[in-house]
Order: C-alpha cells, then sequence, then structure tokens
C-alpha cells in the first residue's frame, strides 16, 4: 500500500527547532516532488514547502522562508522538515504529501500527519 | 499570498447537487490550469478530489466534477450523499511558484 508516516512532531518553546520526518512506501519515491502543508486548530489547511523528485529544487511559503528548510534523502525514501525559529502561529498538524504529477497540480497521498505544538 | 475565497458554509440534501465557488485572480486561479479540490472529515487527512480543474483520480467518485471560467473555480458534486458532508479545500498555483489554499467550505447534508 502506498504509504507516507510522519514523525518528529512535539512540543517545543518558541525560539526553539524541531525537525519533521515522512518515510514515504510502495511508491518510487525519487519520481514524485514532495510537500509539506500544515493546519493550525481549527483553521484551514496551508501550504508550506515543496522540493522536486532529484531535491534540487526547492519552494516555500513567505510565512517559513528562511527559518524552514525542506530536503530529501532518495535512498531512504524520506522527505524531512527542519525547522528553525519556531513561533507560535507555527503550532499545527504538519502533513507530507505526494504530488500525484508535476509540483503543484495536486497532492493524491498524504500522511496522517504530526502535531507540532509551540509554547512556552 | 493571499488565500483563495470559499464560502464559509453550503448545504443540501440528499440527491440534490452543490457548487462550491473558489476566486482567486488572474495570477492564480485565472492564469493556470492547475486548481485542485480536497475533502477533509473531521480528524483525517485531505483526499484529493480533482486536479488540474477538471480531472478526476480513478478512485473518486464520479459525482465530483470541477471546472473553471475566469478567476473562478468551482467544485460541483451531484446525487448528494450523507457520507459527502465535510471540508473542502481549493488549491492554486500562483505566478509566484507557490501553491495557496482556500480558506476552506463546511458541506452540511441535510
Amino acid at each position: 500500500e502506498v504509504q507516507l508516516v510522519e514523525s518528529g512532531g512535539g512540543l517545543v518553546q518558541p525560539g526553539g527547532s524541531l525537525r519533521l520526518s515522512c518515510a514515504a512506501s510502495e511508491f518510487i519515491f525519487s519520481n514524485y516532488a514532495m510537500s509539506w502543508v500544515r493546519q493550525a486548530p481549527g483553521r484551514g489547511l496551508e501550504w508550506v514547502s515543496t522540493i522536486s523528485g532529484s531535491g534540487g529544487s526547492t519552494y516555500y511559503a513567505d510565512s517559513v522562508k528562511g527559518r524552514f528548510t525542506i530536503s530529501r534523502d532518495n535512498s531512504k525514501n524520506t522527505l524531512n522538515l527542519q525547522m528553525n525559529s519556531l513561533r507560535a502561529e507555527d503550532t499545527a498538524v504538519y502533513y507530507c504529501a505526494k504530488s500525484i504529477i508535476g509540483y503543484f497540480r495536486g497532492f493524491d497521498i498524504w500522511g496522517q500527519g504530526t502535531t507540532v505544538t509551540v509554547s512556552s | 499570498q493571499s488565500a483563495l475565497t470559499q464560502p464559509a458554509s453550503v448545504s443540501g440534501s440528499p440527491g440534490q447537487s452543490i457548487t462550491i465557488s473558489c476566486t482567486g485572480t488572474s495570477s492564480d486561479v485565472g492564469g493556470y490550469n492547475y486548481v485542485s479540490w480536497y475533502q477533509q472529515h473531521p480528524g483525517k487527512a485531505p483526499k484529493l478530489m480533482i486536479y488540474d480543474v477538471t480531472k478526476r483520480p480513478s478512485e473518486v467518485s464520479n459525482r465530483f466534477s470541477g471546472s473553471k471560467s475566469g478567476n473562478t473555480a468551482s467544485l460541483t458534486i451531484s446525487g448528494l450523499q450523507a457520507e459527502d458532508e465535510a471540508d473542502y479545500y481549493c488549491s492554486s498555483y500562483t505566478s509566484s511558484t507557490t501553491l495557496v489554499f482556500g480558506g476552506g467550505t463546511k458541506l452540511t447534508v441535510l
């Protein structure tokens, strides 16, 4: 079964750092762009970042640019999100998602999400 | 990048058809045929229902269809069923090489 499983969420203080990971299985990981999408409590979806299949191209929302870094390890079928200088407004469920085709045309596979809480 | 505009809520009775609109600008919805729609049930991950404005993944019911006119995209659900009750989000590629989501629409099946 095609699957994405996120990990690494937790409670962190403002200004702190956290690294999220997403393990992919049952598809050719390197063939597809991957993304992170977050959802704050009781709020809508917000795109965070996208990385190409090779890892050579990355894209970020303005709200996280300069603080978050997306990366991937195609040898381990793993997607990562390094989050630095965290703020209260970064509190959300973070989903990793696979692009159906291209980069931004639709996300057909989603993980179950991992919760990040930024609070003192 | 401002969020795309969706109605906060829509409702319909079983068997009826409903349409959810998603309004953007010429820099996103109107400029590209890269609009997608997602269904999200409470506590669950989103599910892709429509991509590239009108295309439907194979596992999605043909009761779901998408369209676009100018800067507004639409999702139509025909033959409304109880299990369609969920939140729906649109998204679009933008001229800034980013992705923007709509604020979401809560569908209630009466």
